[in-house]
């Protein structure tokens, strides 16, 4: 079975704090991508990263990153110097070998001025 | 066209009333995705195209629910004898499914209301 949980619900964090989304996932599929999206208020699923489950590289952009460690099947999104425009759902998902696209049911980051 | 466009953006009916939501992938994309959206859920999977055809439409929840795609490109989610429990906002998304990348590229989304 695939799963994705975000257990943070909601986070409100004060504009320039850092900040980290949690996700874990469960999948038996030896070959899986993972992805992070933002909704904003708009919302239009905007498509953030994707990373393959070979690579557990971290990778930076500008004031995000993402962290994988496929020992604990966990991908953290940190934003770092947060804006008020970081304000938006936070959605995790990820994708089996049958091209089918699993969510989280997302977290909710508040980025108060 | 440029991006997924789904119409209409709000759509209101009452229960048991028939409805039909449009996707227009982007030009191209071979895989097309439903997905139902409920207030403060994640999207929830629908059905799934390749080409013409439906690859996986084990996300539907019942025989009320149906999706075609006849030519490979539009696609449009019918929805018959509509309940309450329907209400919810219906995302599109399209991608290249063969380039190796597979990224979802997700239109606006319809809004559903049934009264």
């Amino acid at each position: 079975a695939q799963k994705v949980t975000q257990a943070q619900t909601e986070i409100s964090v004060v504009e320039k704090e850092d900040v980290t989304l949690d996700c874990v996932y469960e999948t038996r599929d030896t070959t899986y991508y993972l992805f992070w999206y933002k909704q904003p208020p708009s919302g239009e699923l905007v498509f953030l990263i994707r990373r393959n489950s070979f690579d557990e590289q971290n990778e930076i952009s500008g004031r995000y990153s993402w962290n994988f460690q496929k020992s604990t099947s966990s991908f953290n999104f940190t934003i770092t110097a947060s804006q008020v425009v970081d304000s938006a759902v936070y959605f995790c998902a990820l994708r089996n070998t049958g091209n089918q696209f699993y969510f989280g049911t997302g977290t909710s980051l508040t980025v108060i001025p | 066209g440029a991006g997924v466009s789904q119409t209409p953006s709000n759509k209101v009916t009452e229960k048991g009333k028939y409805v039909e939501l449009r996707c227009d992938p982007i030009s191209g994309h071979t895989a097309l995705y439903w997905y139902r959206q409920s207030l403060g859920q994640g999207p929830e999977f629908l059905i799934y195209f390749q080409g013409t055809g439906a690859a996986d439409d084990s996300g539907l929840p019942n025989d009320r629910f149906f999706a075609v795609r006849p030519e490979g490109s539009v696609s449009t989610l019918k929805i018959q004898r509509t309940e309450r429990g329907d209400s919810a906002v219906y995302l599109c998304a399209s991608s290249l499914i063969f380039s190796g990348a597979n990224v979802l590229t997700f239109g606006a989304g319809s809004r559903l209301t049934v009264l």
